[in-house]
């Protein structure tokens, strides 16, 4: 089960920003874990978008952004496009028994 | 660059033991971390562990009793085997590799490239 959660669905016309949060606890994003997030196109393996909370790999492009504050994240997508429409999830690690890598509950965006 | 390729069977008996391997290509395996990750309708994404070059090993706890992940360098290969299975097993499994950024004394790992993923269906 997944300790970092996401709204399932959002969605927004072209050209619109959309955001996505992603919550967690005082054991992973509360404890200052850094958050990635990734990218997954329809039968498609994840790619990844953001890493360490605000930081875009070289290709990806600047309208795609990530914050951090507290116990939550987010990565917002600015000027919404079709090619945009997949499945976003975050990452971060948890520090409670014995630490781990977590993923969210995902969130498919979906382009009006 | 780098690309990920996993390879296995892709139905496996329950209690019997699920074998993976994933080969890398256009990079070695004697740096970064080596990822197996997996992803099920009723979980969602998981992480399964990872190999560093050196052999050392880290995995999720909810796992760790029944994975194992090991290295073959002269292959270029990395390997994953889950004891003991079960239908809830039943995943799209994918390799990855691991980087990691440091900062204050703490080092956080992102998955960056993935393999294309395999269906592996627990069924007798």
């Amino acid at each position: 089960q997944s300790v970092l959660t996401q709204p399932p669905s959002v969605s927004g016309a072209p050209g619109q920003r959309v955001t996505i949060s992603c919550t967690g606890s005082r054991s992973n994003i509360g404890a200052g874990h850094d958050v990635h997030w990734y990218q997954q196109l329809p039968g498609t393996a994840p790619k990844l978008l953001i890493y360490d909370n605000n930081n875009r790999p070289s290709g990806v492009p600047d309208r795609f952004s990530g914050s951090k504050s507290g116990s939550s994240a987010s990565l917002a997508i600015i000027g919404l496009q079709a090619e945009d429409e997949a499945d976003y999830y975050c990452q971060s690690y948890d520090s409670s028994l014995s630490g781990s890598n977590v993923f969210g509950t995902g969130t498919k965006v979906t382009v009006l | 660059q780098v690309q990920l390729q996993e390879s296995g069977p892709g139905l496996v008996k329950p209690s019997e033991t699920l074998s993976l391997t994933c080969t890398v290509s256009g990079g070695s395996i004697r740096t970064y971390y080596w990822s197996w990750l997996r992803q099920s309708p009723g979980k969602g994404l998981e992480w399964i562990g990872h190999v560093y070059s050196s052999g050392s090993t880290e995995y999720n706890p909810s796992l760790k009793s029944r994975v194992t992940i090991s290295l073959d360098m002269p292959k270029n290969q990395f390997s994953l085997k889950v004891r003991s299975v079960t239908a809830a097993d039943t995943a799209v499994y994918y390799c990855a590799r691991g980087r990691m950024s440091c900062s204050g004394g703490s080092c956080y790992e992102r998955f960056d490239p993935w393999g294309q993923g395999t269906l592996v269906t627990v069924s007798s």
